[in-house]
Order: C-alpha cells, then structure tokens, then sequence
C-alpha cells in the first residue's frame, strides 16, 4: 500500500472524446509523475509535476496536459482521444525531485473505442 | 538519449533454479530501479541502486549493479511460484529526472 490513489479504476470513452484521470499523492510529496503503460510493454513517461509547475516532459503530443495542485492531487487531462491512447495510466509521487523513490499509484485503466 | 534494454523478455523456468535478468543502458544514469508488476496491476519497488557495486537482496531475489558495464542484473535464487511477473528496470536520466523503462521481463515458474 503506497498511500497513492487513482481514479477512476477503468473507463471506457469514444475516439474523438475528452478524459481526464486524477491521482491523490501522499501528504507532502511535491512531485507526481504520469506514465502511459500499453498492453505488454514498460511504461513510458509523459511528464513530472513539481510544486504545481511542469518540470519535464517526455515524447507526447500536447493534447495531454496535466495539472498539480496544492492538496497534493493530480490530473491527466486527454483531449481527442485516439484508439492507441488504450493503456494503464499509472502516477507515481514523491518527496521531491531528486528524491529517489517513487511511490505509483494502482492506475486506471482506459479504455478508447 | 537514455535507453534501457532488458533480456530475456521471456523466461520460463522450473522452481527450485536459478536464473538471472540482465539490464543494460546506453548512457549515464545516476540509479537504477527494479520493479515488479503482476497481471493487471500497478508497480512495486524491489530494488533501487544507487552506486557502482551496488548489491541488494530481498528474500530469493538480488540486485546489483555495474555502473562502467553499464549492466545491472537482477538474479533469482531456488525460484518458488510466487515470483512469477513481469520484472522492469529502469533508469533515471539525470538531466531531467526522467525514468526510462525496460520493456520487461514475463517470468513464469513452473511448479
């Protein structure tokens, strides 16, 4: 039990549709990562929320944008949803960013039709 | 560019062997993850390395880690059932503090 949680735990949306999945980190922890983990392969980064602000970014497109807020919770927001948007999106948070654990969230799995 | 690759992918094994998970990355990363994911859920922390020569253990499962090989094994000891799943490494880019994956390594232990 990380004391990481995410919401919702499946969601099913449309192609075209617009999602948006949350996270609550623990107390304390100023960085919260999101991550896209398609069936059968590792996780890739999407980008690193420090103190509110983005703090990294990986090879996305900008239709996912996220936002960090000071009660230590998260969203991934997903505009235009594409068929290969499917996948387990995991968040992890931490204490700070050059901290060395992570602590990842039980993820939600989404589901684009 | 950080990039990580995991061999074997695939690793089918009886219980009671030993056998070993190799990770390899291209350029410097100041710590090396290993975590472990079960079918349909998230990720747990087994290891993290911090330091050329790095070793950890936990239970039947060791890590090391070979910082000028740029090499980090993950090595499985008299393997029970249990340890069946999918075991990842990772590595931290230092430039950004970006984790960057392996894909993965399914282990199934047969009884």
């Amino acid at each position: 039990e990380t004391g990481v949680t995410q919401s919702p735990t499946h969601l099913i949306k449309t192609r075209g549709q617009q999602v948006t999945l949350r996270c609550s980190s623990q107390s304390g922890h100023n960085t919260v990562s999101w991550y896209q983990q398609a069936l059968g392969q590792g996780p890739q980064f999407i980008f690193q929320y420090y103190r509110e602000e983005e703090n990294g970014r990986g090879n996305f497109p900008p239709r996912f944008s996220g936002l960090q807020f000071p009660n230590y919770s998260s969203e991934l927001n997903v505009n235009a949803l594409e068929l290969d948007d499917s996948a387990l999106y995991l968040c992890a948070s931490g204490w700070d960013i050059s901290s060395y654990e992570q602590y990842f969230g039980p993820g939600t799995r989404l589901t684009v039709t | 560019e950080l990039k990580v690759e995991q061999n074997p992918l695939f690793l089918s094994m009886q219980e009671g062997k030993n056998y070993t998970i190799y990770c390899n990355y291209s350029t410097t990363s100041d710590r090396l993850y290993w975590y472990r994911q079960d079918p349909g859920k998230s990720l747990e922390s087994l290891f993290v390395l911090l330091s050329n020569g790095a070793v950890k253990q936990e239970g039947r499962l060791m890590a090391s880690l070979d910082t000028k090989a740029r090499l980090s094994t993950l090595h499985i000891t008299a393997a029970v059932h249990d340890l069946s799943a999918t075991y990842f490494c990772a590595g931290r880019w230092p430039s950004n503090y970006q984790l960057i994956w392996g894909a993965g390594t399914k282990l199934i232990i047969k009884p």
